[in-house]
C-alpha cells in the first residue's frame, strides 16, 4: 500500500536556525513528489516537484532534496514568514493519484 | 479574476440535509479534483475528474456525489449529510495529470 509519512508534525525554531523536514514514502513506482506550503485558512501553494533520487531544487531559503525512500526539506535561515504546514505528496504508477502526508506546522518565533 | 475559487467559505448544515460545494476555474485545466483535509490525516481524494463528463472515485468517496457538465465548474454534493463529513474541503485543479496542482481557498464545513 502506498503511503507517505511526514514529520516531526511540529517544529519551532528560532530566526535563523536551520532545519530540516522529513518525507518517507512507500509506493509502487515513483513518478514524482511533491512539496507545498499550507498557511492557515488558506489552501496548499506549491513549492517543488522532484522527480528522482539525487534531485534537487531550490528556492529562496527552502532546498528539497530526494533518495529513493525520502525527501527533505532544507530550511536554511528560516524568518517568521517561512511559518506554515509543509505538505509532502507523491504521485506512485499503481495510484496515479496525489497521495498526502499529514504535513509538518513549522513555526519559526523572531 | 483568473484563478479556482470555491463557495461557500463556511458552511453549517444539519445531519441529513444535501448540501453542494461549488468550485470553479478560470484556467480551462482539463483535471480538478476535491479533497478534504482532517486533522491528522492529510488531504484525501474524495473524487476527480478528467475532463467534462468525466469523473472517478478517490480514497474516500462514500456519502459524496459529483458532475462536470463544464470544464470550469466541479461542484461536490453531500448527498445527506453526516456528523463525520465535518471536514474542511478543497478543490484544485491540474492542466496536466500528475503535474502542478492549483487548490481553491477551501470551504469549511460543519455538520450539526
Amino acid at each position: 500500500e502506498d503511503q507517505v509519512t511526514q514529520s516531526p508534525e511540529a517544529l519551532r525554531l528560532q530566526e535563523g536556525e536551520s532545519s530540516s523536514l522529513n518525507c518517507s514514502y512507500t509506493v509502487s513506482g515513483l513518478r514524482g513528489l511533491f512539496w507545498y506550503r499550507q498557511d492557515p485558512g488558506k489552501g496548499p501553494e506549491f513549492l517543488f516537484t522532484l522527480y528522482s533520487a539525487g534531485e534537487e531544487k531550490e528556492k529562496e531559503r527552502l532546498k528539497a532534496t530526494l533518495t529513493k525512500k525520502e525527501s527533505f526539506l532544507h530550511i536554511t535561515a528560516p524568518k517568521p514568514e517561512d511559518s506554515a504546514t509543509y505538505l509532502c505528496a507523491v504521485l506512485s504508477g499503481g495510484y496515479n493519484k496525489l497521495i498526502f502526508g499529514a504535513g509538518t506546522r513549522l513555526a519559526v518565533h523572531p | 479574476d483568473a484563478g479556482i475559487t470555491q463557495s461557500p467559505r463556511y458552511k453549517i448544515t444539519e445531519t441529513g440535509r444535501q448540501v453542494t460545494l461549488m468550485c470553479h476555474q478560470t484556467w480551462s485545466h482539463s483535471y480538478m479534483f476535491w479533497y478534504r483535509q482532517d486533522l491528522g490525516h492529510g488531504l484525501r481524494l474524495i473524487y476527480y475528474s478528467a475532463a467534462a463528463d468525466i469523473t472517478d472515485k478517490g480514497e474516500v468517496p462514500d456519502g459524496y456525489v459529483v458532475s462536470r457538465s463544464k470544464t470550469e465548474n466541479f461542484p461536490l454534493t453531500l448527498e445527506s449529510a453526516t456528523r463525520s463529513q465535518t471536514s474542511v474541503y478543497f478543490c484544485a485543479s491540474e492542466y496536466r495529470e500528475g503535474t502542478e496542482a492549483f487548490f481553491g481557498q477551501g470551504t469549511r464545513l460543519t455538520v450539526v
